[in-house]
């Protein structure tokens, strides 16, 4: 039981280039999320799935795009990463929408030059 | 707006010491609390959640937290707290059928052997 798995674990990007972040959880739980956490503003949230086949924007999606592929598996994509896309990224899954306990991967490291 | 505050931005204590971390929350409808540490190059986990109820809630690892509706907090106590213990801990909110939820900036503890 991995519980939510997140890859790469680090990534290094140019400005311009664009990139898919993969999310995958093997808990049955039917909403997942987006986070991005950056220093002095802590969590902050870009998208959520409530179930499959839904998505909806959150605090900052500005930039990201989502796809919810199956109920499985939620991927945050960068069609043109920034500088100020530079963050750790959380994905996160709980068994129902808020407020249930959610379970979180163990983040991925981008920067973008 | 909403918004949950962490007055204790870093924390040094030496073991068995007393723990005390300080959350604020302004939102004056029913709410949903919890308190997530995310230990060193770990995921972020849930400590303890108050939904409603007893207002003193407990939590793994001999962690309690305190609902104080009046003075809207959620503060988290450890009575002894171990080198393990050493880790980033954040409280995040719920306000009312918001679909999302507010988290503090965090409060990184350092416990000292």
């Amino acid at each position: 039981n991995a519980g939510v798995t997140q890859t790469p674990k680090f990534q290094v990007l140019k400005t311009g280039q664009s990139m898919t972040l993969q999310c995958a959880q093997d808990m049955n739980h039917n909403s997942m999320y987006w986070y991005r956490q950056d220093p002095g503003m802590g969590l902050r949230l870009i998208y959520y799935s409530a179930s499959e086949g839904t998505t909806d924007k959150g605090e900052v999606p500005n930039g990201y795009n989502v796809s919810r592929l199956n109920k499985r598996e939620f991927s945050l994509r960068l069609e043109s990463a920034a500088p100020s896309q530079t963050s750790v990224y959380f994905c996160a899954s709980s068994e129902a929408p808020f407020p249930h306990e959610q379970f979180f991967g163990p983040g991925t490291r981008l920067t973008v030059l | 707006a909403q918004s949950v505050s962490q007055h204790n931005h870093h924390v040094i204590l030496s073991e068995a010491a007393s723990l005390e971390l300080g959350c604020n929350y302004s939102y004056g409808g029913t709410v949903n609390l919890f308190w997530y540490v995310q230990y060193p190059g770990q995921h972020l986990q849930l400590l303890l959640k108050y939904f409603s109820g007893d207002p003193l809630v407990k939590g793994i690892k001999g962690f309690e937290a305190e609902f104080i509706k009046s003075k809207f907090s959620f503060n988290l106590r450890k009575p002894s707290v171990q080198w393990s213990d050493t880790a980033e801990y954040f409280c995040a909110l719920r306000a009312g059928n918001n679909r999302k939820l507010i988290w503090g900036l965090g409060t990184s503890l350092a416990v000292n052997p």
